[in-house]
């Protein structure tokens, strides 16, 4: 049972413009969740994350936006670079201290 | 500051090994956790340590254990190597304090091959 979602394996975008990630989870008690952005062959890195008692939390080019009663999240970068192509996962956690991920998103950013 | 590290990069073990993988977390942070990734799986969770203690568990067996010493250091020991545990082995460290909601810092993982 997959406790959290990422539908779009990839996604492709032009400089400049925006990339939306999106992320769905199915427990109501996750109270934290984060992003994170992979390159090959390194860990993954974190790049913002946002408490269950917020709807909104900004970081440079990075947004994330919760929506709990849709149990949805999602990633903007605004404006998409280059350097942004990678894999981006979105994870969650409960009171536990283990982190759920989903199966990640490839964004390419074209040129 | 220097990030986590993990040691080795790369590994190569045949069926019925065993093997020790070692983690260095961020100066600081008490807490760490360790992964696996495959390409069938995804992210999974193994274990998290805190003061030497194991705090939670994930669902893998017991061929594979961990823990942690007095300075944060951590190792993963997994015995009676099987061809299903070659994956990307990763470890991650948090600063606690009293909040639970802290983000967790990677290392580079170790990639496994049992062959």
């Amino acid at each position: 049972d997959q406790q959290v979602k990422q539908n779009s394996p990839s996604l492709s975008v032009q400089e400049g413009r925006i990339s939306i990630l999106n992320c769905d989870y199915t427990n109501s008690m996750f109270d934290y969740f984060l992003w994170y952005k992979k390159y090959p062959a390194e860990g993954p890195t974190f790049l913002i994350s946002i408490s269950s008692i917020k709807d909104k939390n900004e970081d440079g080019r990075f947004t994330v936006f919760l929506n709990k009663s849709a149990k949805h999240l999602s990633l903007h970068i605004v404006p998409s670079q280059p350097g942004d192509s990678a894999v981006y996962f979105c994870a969650a956690k409960d009171s536990s201290y283990k982190l759920i991920f989903g199966s990640g998103t490839r964004l390419l950013v074209r040129p | 500051k220097a990030g986590v590290t993990q040691t080795p990069r790369y590994l190569i073990k045949t069926r019925g090994q065993q093997v020790t993988l070692s983690c260095s977390p961020i100066s600081g942070h008490r807490s760490v956790s360790w992964y696996q990734q495959t390409p069938g799986q995804g992210l999974q969770f193994l274990f998290e340590y805190f003061s030497e203690t194991q705090r939670n568990k994930g669902n893998f067996p017991g061929r594979f254990s961990g823990r942690q010493f007095s300075n944060s250091r951590s190792e993963m020991n997994v015995s009676t190597l099987e061809l299903g545990d070659s994956a990307l082995y990763l470890c991650a460290s948090s600063y606690p304090g009293t909040d639970s909601n802290q983000p967790q810092h990677f290392g580079d993982g170790t990639r496994l091959s049992i062959l």
